[in-house]
């Protein structure tokens, strides 16, 4: 069976530092994606970054950076000088399919 | 371009009444899914759309749920006799389908349904 565990419920940072949200899943599947969703307090899921299984090339787009390891089946993401906006849940998902199977998220709150 | 809506953001019920959500996806996308959310939860798979038919509805939790997309755009998700248990936020999302790689899913605001 396929799952999603992000053991962080809440993290609260101030402003400006580094935080890293942790993601580790489990599947039999050797062909599989991963992905990161951002749900600011407005609802909507905001795609931030897709990874299949065989590019553990870590990514980085402005402050956003994924860490991708396959060996401890982790797909870790981390904000590098935090800001207010980047306050909302963030969830992690895997699939090796269509269907997506998310993680109970992690609530970001970045203090002025 | 447009993104996916959701129509309506809100719906309040009575336990017993019929509901129904509607999904406009991405113009092209020939992909469509329905998640629940419910508090403190991530989404969890209700059904998926290629095209016109439903392709998995393994998700739906009982008869009571069903979903159309007749035309192979917009999707409109059903409950009879709605339940307590049923409040939550119900999301849509689209891809562009056909291709053999997992697509990406682009989500739509949700309709949150209260169901009293």
């Amino acid at each position: 069976a396929q799952k999603v565990t992000q053991a962080q419920t809440e993290i609260s940072v101030v402003e400006k530092e580094d935080v890293t949200l942790d993601c580790v899943y489990e599947t039999r599947d050797t062909t599989y994606y991963l992905f990161w969703y951002k749900q600011p307090p407005s609802g909507e899921l905001v795609f931030l970054i897709r990874r299949n299984s065989f590019d553990e090339q870590n990514e980085i787009s402005g402050r956003y950076s994924w860490n991708f390891q396959k060996s401890t089946s982790s797909f870790n993401f981390t904000i590098t000088a935090s800001q207010v906006v980047d306050s909302a849940v963030y969830f992690c998902a895997l699939s090796g399919t269509y269907k997506y199977i998310f993680g109970t998220g992690t609530r970001l709150k970045v203090l002025a | 371009g447009a993104g996916v809506s959701q129509t309506p953001s809100n719906k309040v019920t009575e336990k017993g009444k019929y509901v129904e959500l509607r999904c406009d996806p991405i113009s092209g996308h020939t992909a469509l899914y329905w998640y629940r959310q419910s508090l403190g939860q991530g989404p969890e798979f209700l059904i998926y759309f290629q095209g016109t038919g439903a392709a998995d509805d393994s998700g739906l939790p009982n008869d009571r749920f069903f979903a159309v997309r007749p035309e192979g755009s917009v999707s409109t998700l059903k409950i009879q006799r709605t339940e307590r248990g049923d409040s939550a936020v119900y999301l849509c999302a689209s891809s562009e389908g056909g291709g053999v790689d997992t697509d990406t899913q682009y989500f739509g605001p949700g309709t949150r349904l209260t169901v009293l």
